[in-house]
């Protein structure tokens, strides 16, 4: 079945950098888009970017244009989200999703990770 | 960026009862690529609507999708208590890939 498994929780100081991975298994790997979406406590999804895990390509939203780089392993089947420069209101779940497909369109994010807590503190 | 406004904020109902979730856009979104995710406390979002109608596997069909252009909506039929939750519309037409600010279902 199924499965993403992401790193365990971090507690960073402001302006540090944090990388969080997520473990893929069950399917081909390369084969589908990854996402990467967080959540700050109490608040709403927000979109972070995509991994192409096949060529490596990557879309980042503007927001987090450079301080975000979204990496991968394909010979351990792991996408890797690291953010640079910490602050406060970075404090959130981390989530990776799967892209799935449906007749070669976009049909969602199928699958997610369970999430990863990251703490930004002084 | 696509700004998507989900209405309303909280939704109170009781079991058995029709809910009726609204997500607007900012501008037209191709139906094609706009998803609804439910989400409940302590969990990963789980992705229960696709391009707009469909259901995405094993996703019961009291749970329905409709709409188009800038108006999208979610409906549960009849609400099971499971259902109580946060729903999140997302447009997947255009980057970045927007979500809604969520609806809560609460009894």
């Amino acid at each position: 079945q199924v499965q993403l498994v992401q790193s365990g929780a971090e507690v960073k100081k402001p302006g540090a950098s944090v990388k969080v991975s997520c473990k893929a298994s069950g399917y081909t790997f390369i084969g589908y888009y990854m996402h990467w979406v967080r959540q700050a406590p109490g608040q709403g999804l927000e979109w972070m970017g995509w991994i192409n895990p096949n060529s490596g390509g990557t879309n980042y939203a503007q927001k987090f244009q450079g301080r975000v780089s979204m990496t991968r392993d394909t010979s351990i089947s792991t996408a890797y989200m690291e953010l640079s420069r910490l602050r406060s209101d970075d404090t959130a779940v981390y989530y990776c999703a799967r892209e799935t497909t449906s007749s070669y369109m976009s049909a969602g994010l199928d699958y997610w990770g369970q999430g990863t807590l990251v703490t930004v503190s002084s | 960026e696509i700004v998507l406004t989900q209405s309303p904020g909280t939704l109170s109902l009781s079991p058995g009862e029709r809910a009726t979730l609204s997500c607007r856009a900012s501008q037209s979104v191709s139906s094609t690529y706009l998803a609804w995710y439910q989400q409940k406390p302590g969990q990963a979002p789980r992705l229960l609507i696709y391009g707009a109608s469909s259901r995405a596997t094993g996703i019961p069909d009291r749970f329905s999708g409709s709409g188009s252009g800038t108006d999208f909506t979610l409906t549960i039929s009849r609400l099971e208590p499971e259902d109580f939750a946060v729903y999140y519309c997302q447009q997947y037409d255009s980057s970045p890939r927007t979500f809604g600010g969520g609806t809560k279902v609460e009894i």
